[in-house]
């Protein structure tokens, strides 16, 4: 089993459509959580940290349920600029991040 | 925002060369910095974790003799890519550990063994 999985996609959506990920980890110690964003042949970068609570950030929201292991991303009101990989991230402690595989996600005009 | 920055962007070398790819924190100082390696459609996997001052540590099945990592400053780690092969051929991204311990991700170095 896969120590971070996520659906591969990809998904095509329209503009303005909502898109939710989801993500499941395997390491039940694992510390904190993170959504990135990588564009074709980029790095990575943090679009938000992932907490039990819920947290939102403009339209997007991120959920942590430590009980099911499973974290979500939700994108409302889709822009084309959203066309990325999305990536669940881990962290496993020591700073170790363990990254998903990414999701791919195309928002067509 | 902190800034990691990586040279070079991308690489170009015949099998049996060696290739030293530079990690930078521009605008913080680093004691702790992280090389992954990510193949095409494949997500980022750690190779090494690379400490100021001391030896890295590396995740299992990474060659440390063929992955040499020097950390020599709070700035800098270089990745050596020792007699590289076809194989070897990915995008290589450094992180550096900055406040709040979040990783600041470089732009990555694309290596092509030829």
């Amino acid at each position: 089993r896969k120590e971070v999985e996520q659906d591969p996609g990809p998904f095509n959506v329209p503009e303005g459509a909502t898109v939710a990920f989801n993500c499941t980890y395997s390491n039940s110690a694992s510390q904190s959580f993170f959504w990135y964003r990588q564009d074709c042949r980029k790095e990575p970068k943090l679009l938000m940290s992932v907490y039990s609570s819920g947290n939102e950030d403009g339209r997007f929201t991120a959920q942590l349920n430590r009980a099911s292991q499973y974290i979500s991303l939700l994108i409302r009101d889709s822009k084309l600029s959203d066309s990325a990989t999305y990536l669940c991230v881990v962290n496993q402690g020591a700073q170790k991040l363990v990254f998903g595989q990414g999701t791919r996600l195309t928002i067509n005009p | 925002g902190a800034v990691v920055s990586q040279h070079p962007s991308r690489v170009i070398c015949k099998s049996g060369t060696s290739v030293k790819i530079e990690c930078r924190s521009l605008d913080f100082q680093a004691t702790t910095m992280f090389w992954y390696r990510q193949f095409p459609k494949q997500s980022l996997m750690l190779m090494a974790t690379s400490n100021e001052g001391s030896k890295a540590t590396y995740e299992q099945g990474v060659e440390k003799d063929k992955f040499l990592i020097n950390h020599a400053s709070l700035t800098l780690s270089t990745l050596t890519v020792t007699s590289a092969h076809p194989e070897d051929s990915s995008f290589y991204i450094c992180s550096a550990l900055g406040s709040q311990e979040t990783q600041y991700f470089g732009p990555g170095t694309r290596l092509l063994v030829l």
